[in-house]
C-alpha cells in the first residue's frame, strides 16, 4: 500500500500569504490528485493529474511534483480557501488518500 | 447533469450487515465506474472499492473479506454490502464517479450518508 504523508497537518495563513501544502508518497506514483473539503460537505475535486485545475478552481491555485513528492500551492491566501485539503493517488491498489492538511486563516 | 445520491439506514447494530445504495443520474453505469469512499467522524478519507464500467470490481484489501459492490444498470444503482460491522465502521459513506485512464480521479461525489454502528 502506498502511504501518503501530508504536511503540515494544520496551518494558518494570513490573507495574501503564499501557501504550500505537501504530499509525500511512500513509493513513486505517476501523478497526484487533490481535493478540497469544507466542513460538513463532500470533497471537491481541486487538482487532477498533478497540475490540472478542476473546473471553477481559482488560478491562484497550482499543483506540481513528480515521483514521491507533490505539492499544492496557493499564490495568495483568501478567506474562502479555508478548508481541509487531501491528496489522492490512483496509481496503484489500494487507492489511498493522505491524512489531510487543515488550512485556516489568521 | 451528473448526480450521485447515497441512501441507506442511518443506524446499524454491531455484527450486522450494512446495505447502501448509490443512485446515479446523468450517466450510464455501462460506460462509467463508481467507487465507495468513507470518512469516520473527524477523520480522513478511506477508499473502499470500485465497480468498473465492465462490471468488474476491485476492493481495498483491508476490508475485502467483508465487502461486496454490485450494480443494477437498468435502475442506475450501485450497491454496497459490508458484513460484520463494528463501531469503527461508523462513518460518512460517499459514492463517487471515477473517470480517466492514464490519469484517473473522482470527479463527481454524492452528498454522503451517515452510518452509525451502535446497539
Amino acid at each position: 500500500e502506498i502511504v501518503l504523508t501530508q504536511s503540515p497537518t494544520t496551518m494558518a495563513a494570513s490573507p495574501g500569504e503564499k501557501v504550500t501544502l505537501n504530499c509525500l508518497a511512500s513509493s513513486s506514483v505517476s501523478y497526484m490528485n487533490w481535493y478540497q473539503q469544507k466542513s460538513g460537505a463532500s470533497p471537491k475535486l481541486w487538482i487532477y493529474g498533478t497540475s490540472n485545475l478542476a473546473s471553477g478552481v481559482p488560478n491562484r491555485f497550482s499543483g506540481s511534483g513528480s515521483g514521491t513528492s507533490y505539492s499544492l500551492t496557493i499564490s495568495s491566501m483568501e478567506a474562502e480557501d479555508v478548508a481541509t485539503y487531501y491528496c489522492l493517488q490512483l496509481s496503484s491498489y489500494p487507492f489511498t488518500f493522505g491524512s489531510g492538511t487543515k488550512l485556516e486563516i489568521k | 447533469q451528473v448526480q450521485l445520491k447515497e441512501s441507506g439506514p442511518g443506524l446499524v447494530q454491531p455484527s450486522q450487515t450494512l446495505s447502501l445504495t448509490c443512485t446515479v443520474s446523468g450517466l450510464s453505469l455501462t460506460s462509467n465506474s463508481v467507487s465507495w469512499i468513507r470518512q469516520p467522524p473527524g477523520k480522513g478519507l478511506e477508499w473502499m472499492g470500485v465497480i468498473w464500467s465492465n462490471g468488474g470490481t476491485d476492493y481495498n484489501s483491508a476490508i475485502k473479506s467483508r465487502l461486496s459492490i454490485s450494480r443494477d444498470t437498468s435502475k442506475s444503482q450501485v450497491f454496497l454490502k459490508m458484513n460484520s460491522l463494528q463501531t469503527e465502521d461508523t462513518a460518512m459513506y460517499f459514492c463517487a464517479r471515477i473517470i480517466g485512464t492514464t490519469t484517473a480521479y473522482f470527479d463527481y461525489w454524492g452528498q454522503g450518508v451517515m452510518v452509525t454502528v451502535s446497539s
